[in-house]
Parts: C-alpha cells; structure tokens; sequence
C-alpha cells in the first residue's frame, strides 16, 4: 500500500457544483494531515489543517477518519478560480508525505 | 514577509554540467527542505536540514546530488555531472519548527538537463 494514495482525476464540475475529494494514507501513527493545494506551473501552497474533529473554512471541509485512515475535502459552491491540484499530505516517520494530488477543473 | 527564495527560476544545461539551485529560507524556521517534483513520481523529499544540520537524505538518488546548508538563511543543492533524469522542478520548502509542520515552498526551480 503506498503511504499516500489519491485519486489523480481529473474532476470536471461545473461552477457551483459540490465536489469531494478522499485520501488513504498507509501510517496509522500519523499525527498531522493537511490538504494542499497546487496550481500549474506554481508551488504548492498550504490550504488547510486537518484536525481529528473535522474543520471548516468557508467552503473547504476536511474531515479526519482516523479509523479507515483517510481525509477528505469537501468544496462547495465551486468557483472557477478552485481549478488546481489538490495535494494530500500526511506525517510520516520523520517527514510530511505528499500525495500526487487529485486534478478539479471547474467549467463555467 | 519574504517568503523561501529560490534561484534561478529556470535552468537549462547540457548532460554532465554542474547545476547548482539555491534557497534562502523565510527567516526564523528551523527546518529546509528539498523536494523533487515530477509527473511520474509526484513531490519526492530529497534531503532535509533541522537547525542547519542534515537530518535525512535518504531521498537523495545518488551520489551525483549533494545539498549543504552553511548557515541559517542558504542551502544549496548541487547535481554533479547533471543527466537528463534529473529534468524536473525542484523546490525548496521551510518550516518553523520540526520536520512534521506546515511546510512554506519556494517558487521553485525548473531543471532541464539537455
């Protein structure tokens, strides 16, 4: 099983559409989770932590299952400006691991 | 605030030339990271530096790539002789405190070896 797992997409929705993203991760010691986000041809940029009780930022969602091992993020009313990679990133023995992103693409 | 600065933006050299990338961490993190990016393989961790000491290299592919940190606010990584595998964007990442925190990235550097 490889530490981080994620579904490279691409997602197509259309503006205003809800849209969910899940990540597994192999290392049930884990103990810090955050969800990046990675424009093209730009660095990836710190969305938002996730935190065992779940967290909201607006319209970003993230929520913990520390049983099943996977996060997620939610998006709600999906903006064109939303379009990038979203990265999931999970502690690992020493480093922070990096999934290889899922893809969304909000059409207008 | 600065943010981690890397230079160049863009290097394009010739298989077996010396490439050396360059970092200035945001002032005051403790920890510097390296990554390599690529389609196949996503973000790698190449090496990281904890108080300027390097912690783990266990990512670096051979001995072809080095990194040093000499102080608090440079790191270099350097790719002797340079090979077309090693095409790919490398980015320079810090962090306040220990390895597991939210990492800051650099803008990075795209690397084509010709």
């Amino acid at each position: 099983r490889k530490e981080v797992e994620q579904d490279p997409g691409p997602f197509n929705v259309p503006e205003g559409a809800t849209v969910a993203f899940n990540c597994t991760y192999s290392n049930s010691a884990s103990q810090s989770f955050f969800w990046y986000r990675q424009d093209c041809r730009k660095e990836p940029k710190l969305l938002m932590s996730v935190y065992s009780s779940g967290n909201e930022d607006g319209r970003f969602t993230a929520q913990l299952n520390r049983a099943s091992q996977y996060i997620s993020l939610l998006i709600r009313d999906s903006k064109l400006s939303d379009s990038a990679t979203y990265l999931c990133v999970v502690s690992g023995y020493s480093t922070l691991t990096f999934g290889k992103g899922t893809m969304l693409l909000v059409s207008p | 605030d600065a943010g981690v600065i890397q230079s160049p933006r863009h290097e394009v050299t010739e298989m077996g030339q010396e490439v050396t990338l360059r970092c200035k961490p945001i002032s005051g993190h403790n920890s510097l990271f390296w990554y390599r990016q690529t389609m196949m393989r996503g973000l790698e961790l190449l090496i990281y530096f904890n108080n300027n000491v390097p912690i783990d290299d266990s990512g670096m592919p051979e001995d072809r790539f080095s990194a040093k940190m000499p102080n608090a606010s440079f790191s270099t990584l350097k790719i002797q002789p340079s090979e077309p595998r090693d095409s790919a964007v490398y980015f320079c990442a810090s962090s306040l405190g220990h390895s597991n925190e939210k990492l800051f990235f650099g803008s990075g550097t795209q690397l084509s070896v010709l």
